[in-house]
């Protein structure tokens, strides 16, 4: 079965400070991976997504992530952290596209001035 | 153009009644799925509904039912509520072309409150 690990689940960084939000997926052959952003009382907003090509995916909001296929791993990147960056990020895994969405426990991001 | 919407924002209900949810999908989607947020958690995938049909559905009791309509809105229904259905349920909505699902897109949510 597929499963999705999200290791941290409050992360704090400074206004500026680049950012890294870790994932690590369990699924058997390529999966299509996803990063979700939630902010309080919202519903989910894509931030990007990766299905095969390029390992290294550009979203919406200067956010980035890498595929890395021998580490089980779709962390999710950004080089400069701004204040409405707050929120709770939601990693995602899919064994078909469209298909049901397997997500991780959720890191929430905290941004201090 | 209208995104997901769902009915409605906010809804408190008493252990054993029973609760209605309505989303209406993105303009030119036919597909709809609900996923269930608890307290802290990730969404989990309940079902999914295409061409009015239970498609898919994932680890959740008979007492969660649904219904897709033939203008493509769904509803999601809870019988005999527990405490512990109590989250925050989120619709998404797709399309499906040349038979592959693309896309969901989320809704706002409807906010569940079990007394």
């Amino acid at each position: 079965a597929q499963s999705v690990t999200q290791p941290d689940i409050h992360i704090t960084v400074s206004e500026g400070a680049s950012l890294e939000l870790r994932c690590n997926y369990s699924y058997g052959a390529t999966p299509y991976l996803f990063w979700y952003v939630q902010s309080p009382g919202q519903g989910l907003q894509l931030l990007l997504k990766y299905f095969s090509g390029d390992t290294l995916v550009q979203g919406i909001k200067g956010f980035e992530a890498e595929f890395k296929r021998s580490q089980s791993s779709f962390n999710l990147r950004k080089p400069s952290v701004h204040w409405s960056d707050a929120a709770e990020y939601f990693c995602a895994v899919v064994k078909e596209y469209g298909n049901k969405l397997v997500f991780g426990a959720g890191t929430i991001l905290r941004v201090k001035s | 153009d209208a995104g997901v919407t769902q009915s409605p924002t906010h809804l408190i209900k008493t252990r054993g009644q029973q609760v209605t949810l309505r989303c209406s999908p993105k303009s030119g989607h036919d597909t709809v799925s609900w996923y269930q947020q608890a307290l802290g958690q990730g969404p989990q995938f309940i079902f999914q509904y295409y061409e009015e049909e239970e498609r898919q559905r994932g680890n959740f009791p008979d007492r969660f039912s649904g219904h897709q309509f033939p203008n493509y809105s769904s509803e999601l229904n809870v019988n005999a509520l527990l405490l512990g259905d109590s989250a925050l349920y989120l619709c998404a909505s797709s399309s499906k072309i040349r038979d592959i699902f693309n896309e969901q897109f989320f809704g706002p949510g409807t906010r569940l409150t079990v007394l």
